[in-house]
């Protein structure tokens, strides 16, 4: 299976700021996604990160809040913007394997907002 | 859209009982079931999955069944371990190709093996 990375692991950030969380796989893939997971709780899709094209959001999300980048294959980034306690969770990339075609996690990017 | 049910939201078992979650999906479409194991700061690991074509799929102690008609499915884990202990989380989607990918999670279940 893929093997995914994510940085940072965990950050401690204040109120007003931003954080980019990196997702790097060590294979191509063709669909990356991004989800919150906010604690204790299951996973909601944020988005779908796309290469070369802007990220397809799902409802409750938007791209001035959450940018998302996928410049290739193989990386994305997600942006947390203008962060409040709220935002306090984990973030977690997956991506579909294409042959597999199963979809597999990061280890998570443990946010807490000040 | 798509909802996904899940039950029980906590289990405790004695280690070497068997362990059933229950799953219950909404959208006739969906036609690929995994589950997924959540140790405590991690991120969720796929153990086991089942497509729209089969009925039941096992991998060592663990299994899955799948009733199209009723639209639920279920995770069986024999002869549990303390280390089968985690959060379990069963999801549903339509499949390969574009948005298909989608994956639609349940609450989750908390499973403890106590030793």
């Amino acid at each position: 299976s893929a093997v995914i990375s994510q940085k940072p692991s965990r950050d401690i950030c204040q109120r007003g700021t931003s954080l980019t969380i990196q997702c790097q796989v060590d294979s191509q893939v063709t669909m990356m996604f991004w989800y919150r997971q906010q604690p204790g709780q299951s996973l909601t899709l944020i988005a779908t990160a796309n290469q070369g094209s802007e990220a397809t959001y799902e409802s409750g999300f938007v791209i001035d809040k959450f940018p998302i980048s996928r410049p290739n294959l193989t990386f994305s980034t997600l942006t947390v913007s203008n962060m409040s306690p709220e935002d306090s969770s984990i973030y977690l990339c997956s991506v579909d394997e294409m042959v597999l075609d199963e979809q597999f996690f990061g280890p998570g990017t443990r946010l807490t907002v000040l | 859209g798509e909802n996904v049910e899940q039950h029980p939201s906590t289990l405790s078992v004695q280690e070497g009982d068997s362990a059933v979650i229950k799953c219950t999906y909404s959208d006739s479409a969906s036609n690929y079931f995994p589950w997924y194991k959540q140790e405590l700061g991690k991120g969720p690991q796929l153990i086991i999955d089942i497509r729209s074509n089969v009925g039941e799929k096992k991998d060592q102690r663990i299994a899955v069944t799948l009733n199209k008609t009723a639209k639920h499915f279920s995770l069986h884990i024999t002869e549990t371990q303390p280390e089968d202990s985690a959060v379990y989380f069963c999801a549903a989607s339509r499949g390969s190709g574009g948005s298909n990918y989608k994956l639609t999670f349940g609450k989750g279940t908390l499973l403890t093996v106590n030793p």
